[in-house]
């Protein structure tokens, strides 16, 4: 049984295009983080949410505590957003992390 | 601020034998993560440490280890390693609660032979 559950799995994009990725979780949580990662294995916390939602540059991500749901958006698609995004929620029961199994983003130029 | 470091950054290791990886957080973290990513399982936590004391734990076996060091850096062993250890280890540092933003070091890419 997987905690998290993320969609889609791979992604491709036209430059300039708006992009959507869900993620749906099963625990009670305290956190929620949406992650970067490229190729290499590097990792970049690009939110942490608790509530509502929040907007760096062109990136909005979303959570709706009630039907544990979130969502990252990112508006006019550029190739250097390709990389893996990963869902991640801290359980406050559990006392640890669950990810989901991100989503591989290629955005063509 | 210089970022999270990770020691080493490759690793080639036969079955059997043991492991020992060093993470040091960002100045002023006392918060340390470790977590495991493989192509087949994703990223899983192992354990989380604070003020050198393991506060978390995710569900591995204890061949597992680590610990902190008054300075917040952190170490995690493996002992009697299998081939599915092989993985791509990283940390990352928080202030104070694990469940604040992270910050990632680059990661030890571990082979198992």
């Amino acid at each position: 049984k997987n905690e998290v559950e993320q969609s889609p799995q791979n992604l491709t994009a036209q430059e300039g295009e708006f992009i959507t990725i869900n993620c749906s979780y099963s625990v009670g949580i305290s956190a929620l983080h949406w992650l970067q990662q490229h190729p290499g294995g590097g990792i970049v916390s690009l939110f942490m949410l608790s509530s509502g939602k929040k907007k760096h540059g062109r990136l909005i991500a979303t959570i709706n505590i009630q039907e544990k749901h979130s969502s990252l958006h990112i508006t006019a698609s550029h190739p250097r957003d390709s990389a893996v995004y990963i869902c991640a929620v801290y359980s406050n029961t559990g006392n640890q992390f669950y990810f989901g199994t991100g989503t591989s983003l290629t955005v063509i130029p | 601020k210089a970022g999270v470091t990770q020691t080493p950054r490759y690793l080639i290791k036969t079955r059997g034998q043991q492991v020992t990886l060093s993470c040091s957080p960002i100045s002023g973290h006392r918060s340390v993560s470790w977590y495991q990513q493989t192509p087949g399982q994703g990223l899983q936590f192992l354990f989380e440490y604070f003020s050198e004391t393991q506060r978390n734990k995710g569900n591995f076996p204890g061949r597992f280890s680590g610990r902190q060091f008054s300075n917040s850096r952190s170490e995690m062993n493996v002992s009697t390693l299998e081939l599915g250890d092989s993985a791509l280890y990283l940390c990352a540092s928080s202030f104070r609660q694990m469940e604040e933003t992270q910050y990632f070091g680059p990661g030890t890419r571990l082979l198992v032979l």
